[in-house]
């Protein structure tokens, strides 16, 4: 079975800051690994996504996440955040291959301040 | 491209009342949809699979007669929510899968949510 968890549930930062959002996931097959972002009262929007290749995955709005194998992890970044950026942030890995059903973590809330 | 809405955004209705969700892929052929449901400050929860033109795959603990889903074209499928009732208020979300090989193939587009309010 595979699994996500979201090691934060909370992230405060103020504006201009790095950060990391740490996602950790389990499974027994070959993986691929989601992020997406829900801002307030919104659906999901794909941020990122690894399937096969580099290692180091460019997305929108700046951010990046690298996927390393042996730790099962898939964090994310970004290296200066925007008010905007204040956000629910979902790591996500797929069921079985590339494009069937999610399973998602829990969420993380990343909280932008001035 | 690859946009999926749902209609309503929004709907209150009685206890005991049925509701339907529309999700639609809007530049796209959907193969395969899914609907999720996600609860205040919390993830989302796969409900169901739907492949067009065959029943719908129910996650455990999922009851099939009370959310019915309907994928009728590769455009379109919809979830009732039958004799709704306070503990089906939530915010029902679907996502579309594009046929295989196509651009985004790999990727799973969400709809923006509809979110319920069973009186």
């Amino acid at each position: 079975a595979q699994s996500v968890t979201q090691l934060d549930s909370q992230v405060p930062v103020f504006e201009e800051a790095p950060v990391e959002l740490r996602c950790n996931y389990s499974s027994s097959v070959s993986v691929y690994l989601f992020w997406y972002v829900q801002y307030p009262n919104q659906g999901l929007q794909l941020l990122l996504k690894y399937l096969s290749g580099s290692t180091l995955v460019k997305g929108i709005n700046g951010f990046e996440a690298e996927f390393n194998k042996s730790q099962t992890s898939f964090h994310l970044r970004k290296p200066s955040v925007h008010i905007s950026d204040t956000a629910e942030y979902f790591c996500a890995v797929s069921k079985n291959q590339a494009g069937t059903a999610l399973i998602f973590g829990k969420g993380t809330t990343l909280s932008v301040s001035s | 491209g690859a946009v999926v809405s749902q209609h309503p955004s929004r709907v209150i209705c009685k206890s005991g009342t049925s509701v339907k969700i529309e999700c639609r892929s809007l530049d796209f052929q959907a193969t395969t949809m899914f609907w999720y449901r996600q609860f205040p400050k919390q993830s989302l929860m796969l409900m169901a699979t739907s492949n067009e033109g065959s029943k719908a795959t129910y996650e455990q603990g999922v009851e099939k007669d009370k959310f019915l889903i309907n994928h009728a074209s590769l455009t379109l499928s919809t979830l009732t929510v039958t004799s709704a009732h306070p503990e089906d208020s939530s915010f029902y979300i679907c996502s579309a899968k594009s046929a295989s090989g196509g651009p985004g193939a790999d990727t799973q587009y969400f709809g923006p949510g509809t979110r319920l309010t069973v009186l």
